[in-house]
């Protein structure tokens, strides 16, 4: 069984280009979250899937980024016209629906590294 | 809404030693999931160990326990014999059923020859 894998994992680009990062999940998990990390602190949340359905957003997100999970699978995050600040890590996670009282375990991708110059 | 203190930036410690990394939280579910993770410097967010909130007994996982005292809220992570490779960023989390994972700001923990 491989982990969730995320590509690339190292992107510089200039500001006021798109990027655009895919994950792959955990095979049989059906959720799927998108976190941001910047040097020094934790990571932050941006949206999450259940299947192929965004079921929220955070108001980090805003209008240039979107998040797709077209087939319920693969996801993608694009970034379009990426400024400085955008500069972070984008970790991917995934996880089986939430049975029970406390809510399953999230597994982490090794993450997307950009860098907007 | 829900929210994770951890106040040691970094930590230091010695080969074989025990350390203890702080945790609190705060929330107003009664159904709620603790969980730490580890950072390399390479940036993979590794799952260390959960906590349930209805569960009894503290969770252990190898090197690693959980000190869960919910009266106080609190997580604390303790690893036990530590050794080089445990040098890394660590995160506890948590989460209610059906919300995001939400992450404390991480400690650092440097471990020593």
């Amino acid at each position: 069984d491989t982990g969730v894998s995320q590509d690339p994992r190292h992107k510089i680009t200039k500001r006021g280009q798109n990027v655009t990062f895919r994950c792959d999940p955990i095979s049989e998990h059906n959720r799927l979250y998108w976190y941001r990390q910047t040097l020094g602190q934790g990571p932050e949340f941006l949206t999450y899937f259940q299947n192929e359905a965004q079921l929220e957003k955070s108001r980090l997100l805003s209008d240039r980024f979107s998040a797709e999970r077209p087939k319920g699978s693969f996801s993608t995050l694009e970034i379009q016209r990426t400024e400085q600040g955008d500069s972070a890590m984008y970790l991917c996670a995934s996880s089986l629906a939430d049975r029970g009282l406390t809510g399953n375990t999230i597994y982490f991708g090794e993450g997307s590294w950009l860098t907007v110059v | 809404a829900q929210k994770i203190t951890q106040t040691q930036p970094g930590m230091f410690v010695q080969e074989k030693e025990a350390v203890t990394l702080d945790c609190t939280y705060d929330t107003s579910d009664q159904s709620y999931g603790l969980f730490w993770y580890k950072q390399p410097s390479s940036g993979e967010m590794i799952f260390l160990i959960y906590q349930g909130s209805y569960d009894e007994q503290n969770a252990t996982e190898g090197r690693y326990s959980l000190n869960f005292q919910k009266a106080r809220k609190s997580a604390n992570l303790v690893i036990s014999a530590s050794q080089l490779g445990d040098s890394a960023m660590y995160f506890c989390a948590m989460r209610a059923p059906g919300t995001a994972l939400i992450f404390g700001k991480g400690t650092t923990l440097s471990v020593s020859s």
